[in-house]
C-alpha cells in the first residue's frame, strides 16, 4: 500500500516568513495530492491540492510543488501570518484505491 | 446546511463496554470515511463506504464494526472497547470515489479506561 512521510513535524517561523513542509510517497501510481490544515479542536479542511498532471499550483499565499520522478511533494506559504498556525496534513491517492494514506502532520507555529 | 455531523463529541469508556458513533452528512456524498487520529500518527482510515449498501475495510479496521444506514449515516460500533481505541474519530465524506475534497466532521473524543 501508499506510504506517506512528512517533515518536519514541528515547525516555527517569523511572522512574515515563509514556512515549508515536504512530503515523500511510496506508491508511483499515486495521482492525487491534497494538504489539509486542522484547528485545534476542529476537523481537518483541504487547503489546497494537486493532481499528477500539473507541476505546481499557487492560491494566494500558499502553493503546492509536485515532482513525480522523485516522488515528493511540498507546501509552500508565504507571508505567514499568527492565523496560519495550525498542523497541517500532506496525503496521497493511488488511482486504484478509493482511499487517503495521511502524512503524520506538522505543527506549524508563527511566532509574533 | 450542517455539513457533517458527529454525535457525541466525547465520550469516557470502561475496558469491554460497546458503544456507536454516528456520523450524518447532509451534502449528498456517495462516500464516507471513518478515521482515527492519534499523537504523531496522522489520519488512519478505519472504514469506508463508497456508495450506500457497501462497506470497506481500511488501514485499522480490527475491533470496529461500520453501517451505512442510508446515503446520509455512517455509523461506528466499537463491540468491546480496549485502551488502544483511545483516540479522535473522524467521520469524512465526498462526493464520487476518493480522489476529491473530503469534508470532516469535528470529531469524537473517546477515552478507554
Amino acid at each position: 500500500g501508499e506510504n506517506v512521510e512528512q517533515h518536519p513535524s514541528t515547525l516555527s517561523v517569523q511572522e512574515g516568513d515563509s514556512a515549508v513542509i515536504k512530503c515523500t510517497y511510496s506508491d508511483s501510481a499515486s495521482n492525487y495530492f491534497p494538504w489539509y490544515k486542522q484547528e485545534l479542536g476542529k476537523g481537518p479542511q483541504l487547503i489546497i491540492d494537486i493532481r499528477s498532471n500539473v507541476g505546481e499550483k499557487k492560491d494566494q499565499r500558499i502553493a503546492v510543488t509536485l515532482n513525480k520522478t522523485a516522488k515528493h511533494f511540498s507546501l509552500h506559504i508565504t507571508e505567514t501570518q499568527p492565523e496560519d498556525s495550525a498542523v497541517y496534513f500532506c496525503a496521497a491517492i493511488s488511482g486504484s484505491a478509493r482511499q487517503l494514506t495521511f502524512g503524520s502532520g506538522t505543527q506549524l507555529t508563527v511566532l509574533p | 446546511n450542517a455539513g457533517v455531523t458527529q454525535t457525541p463529541k466525547f465520550q469516557v469508556l470502561k475496558t469491554g463496554q460497546s458503544m456507536t458513533l454516528q456520523c450524518a452528512q447532509d451534502m449528498n456524498h456517495n462516500s464516507m470515511y471513518w478515521y482515527r487520529q492519534d499523537p504523531g500518527m496522522g489520519l488512519r482510515l478505519i472504514y469506508y463506504s463508497a456508495s450506500e449498501g457497501t462497506t470497506d475495510k481500511g488501514e485499522v479496521p480490527n475491533g470496529y464494526n461500520v453501517s451505512r444506514l442510508n446515503k446520509r449515516e455512517f455509523s461506528l460500533r466499537l463491540e468491546s472497547a480496549a485502551p488502544s481505541q483511545t483516540s479522535v474519530y473522524f467521520c469524512a465524506t465526498t462526493w464520487g470515489a476518493g480522489w476529491n475534497e473530503q469534508f470532516f466532521g469535528p470529531g469524537t473524543r473517546l477515552t478507554v479506561l
